[in-house]
């Protein structure tokens, strides 16, 4: 399973964007790139995933570089309802292994 | 997305009882069904892996005498808490993946606050 490394936790003001990056140099062919939102005392809702390049949705973009060994993810104009902790996966089939995740502060 | 649900959403016992925790996928097969636990501002940890139909695979240091997992349909997985002591109170999380096409995808429940007094 390939680790991931991110940044403990992040502050940020509304209206802002935030970035998150994360590192996976051990990600193997087969692994796409996953981020989880949690609020405190909920369980894990999926945000975004990607194999490559850029990935966007209503929520999200994921930039993925052609190495594949970081992605980043990109929240446009936060809110005070974005502050959660974000966790960064890499996975194919097998099962999913938390890191430490990210606590996004997000302050008005 | 898929909707998983899990009973009860709290739950307080006291030390030396057991507890059942049911986990439910609601519109989707799941064929595969993860239990994690969380402690306060701690990750989730993983316990245990269950197939339909077949034994849960355990994580390393997880006592599965203590942490019984069933899952004998497509559609519900329970984690019993044996002879629960303090120390296993946390918060206990169930996944959800069905065997599709895209089975990287995991679908999480809300969560269960367990509390042993």
């Amino acid at each position: 399973l390939a680790k991931t490394t991110q940044p403990i936790s992040m502050d940020s003001y509304e209206g802002q964007e935030v970035n998150i990056t994360c590192s996976h140099n051990n990600i193997a062919t087969n692994d796409y790139i996953t981020w989880y939102q949690q609020f405190p005392s909920q369980g894990p809702r999926f945000i975004i995933q990607g194999y490559k390049t850029k990935v966007t949705n209503e929520v999200a973009s994921l930039f993925i570089p052609a190495d594949r060994k970081s992605s980043t993810l990109s929240l446009p104009r936060v809110s005070l309802s974005d502050t959660a902790v974000y966790y960064c996966l890499v996975v194919a089939f097998q099962k999913l292994v938390f890191g430490t995740g990210t606590r996004l502060l997000v302050s008005p | 997305g898929a909707v998983v649900s899990q009973h009860p959403s709290r739950v307080i016992c006291k030390s030396g009882t057991s507890v059942k925790i049911e986990c439910r996928s609601l519109d989707f097969q799941a064929t595969t069904m993860f239990w994690y636990r969380q402690f306060p501002k701690k990750s989730l940890m993983l316990m245990a892996t269950s197939n339909e139909g077949s034994k849960a695979t355990y994580e390393q240091g997880v006592e599965k005498d203590k942490f019984l997992i069933n899952h004998a349909s497509l559609t519900l997985s329970t984690l019993t808490v044996t002879s629960a002591h303090p120390e296993d109170s946390s918060f206990y999380i169930c996944s959800a993946r069905g065997g599709t096409d895209r089975s990287y995808e995991q679908y999480f429940g809300p969560g269960t606050r367990l509390t042993v007094t």
